[in-house]
């Protein structure tokens, strides 16, 4: 069974960068599925924000490319996130996931971490 | 990218039979069958109940099933039990290469 769980500061300040790590555990992320970022503002829907295949290539949400990176580090069998200058609009849950490759749907999530944006 | 459309809500007597619609485009639903629902709990992570249109995940009760007719699918949940109760989400692989939710159904037991 494949668990996640998410890291990181649960307090970002506008115009910071907001970041999360994803720790994965028994399974290796270099196996060759892709590993997501999703995230929910309070009381709204799931929002995709990008998947990364084997450090390979990575797609991002077209409304948030411009500010958002995703990398993996197979060393430390994690993944992490990165969302630049953010605002209000940026507090949510996040999430972690595995995306299944062709099929494109999340099998494993992780439980979720809180990130507000407040000053 | 636009969001899928859903319902807003729901609604059903335990035993009855309900489905989601869920709308899309002929970017996303109307050319892929990589479309999946997923089932979330009040505070909990979402739960994939179908994926590829049709398919069960292992552990899903068969009360669950999944269609599509054009730029539009549906979950339907037969049986319906309290523990159903829950909001639940379509999704879709699109033409860009991106992934997109609906915006989500709440479904209410009576």
């Amino acid at each position: 069974q494949v668990q996640l769980q998410e890291s990181g500061p649960g307090l970002v300040k506008p115009s910071e960068t907001l970041s999360l790590n994803c720790a994965v555990s028994d399974y290796s992320i270099s196996n060759g599925f892709y590993w997501a970022w999703i995230r929910q503002a309070p009381g709204k829907g799931l929002e995709w924000i990008g998947s990364i295949y084997n450090n390979g290539p990575t797609y991002y949400n077209p409304s948030l490319k411009s500010r958002v990176t995703i990398s993996l580090d197979t060393s430390k069998n994690h993944f992490s996130l990165k969302v630049a200058s953010v605002t209000a609009a940026d507090t949510a849950v996040y999430y972690c996931a595995r995306d299944y490759p062709v099929l494109r749907y999340f099998d494993f999530w992780g439980h979720g971490t809180l990130v507000t944006v407040s000053p | 990218q636009s969001a899928l459309t859903q319902p807003a809500s729901v609604s059903g007597s335990p035993g009855q039979s309900i489905t989601i619609s869920c709308t899309g485009s002929i970017s996303d639903i109307g050319i892929y069958n990589y479309v999946s629902w997923y089932q979330q709990h009040r505070d909990k992570a979402p739960k994939v109940v179908i994926f590829e249109v049709t398919n069960r995940p292992s552990g899903i009760s068969d009360r669950f099933s999944g269609s599509k007719s054009g730029i539009t699918a549906s979950l339907t949940i037969s049986g319906l039990q309290a523990e159903d109760e829950a909001d639940y989400f379509c999704m879709s692989y699109t033409s860009s290469g991106s992934l997109v939710f609906g915006g989500g159904t709440k479904l209410t037991v009576l």
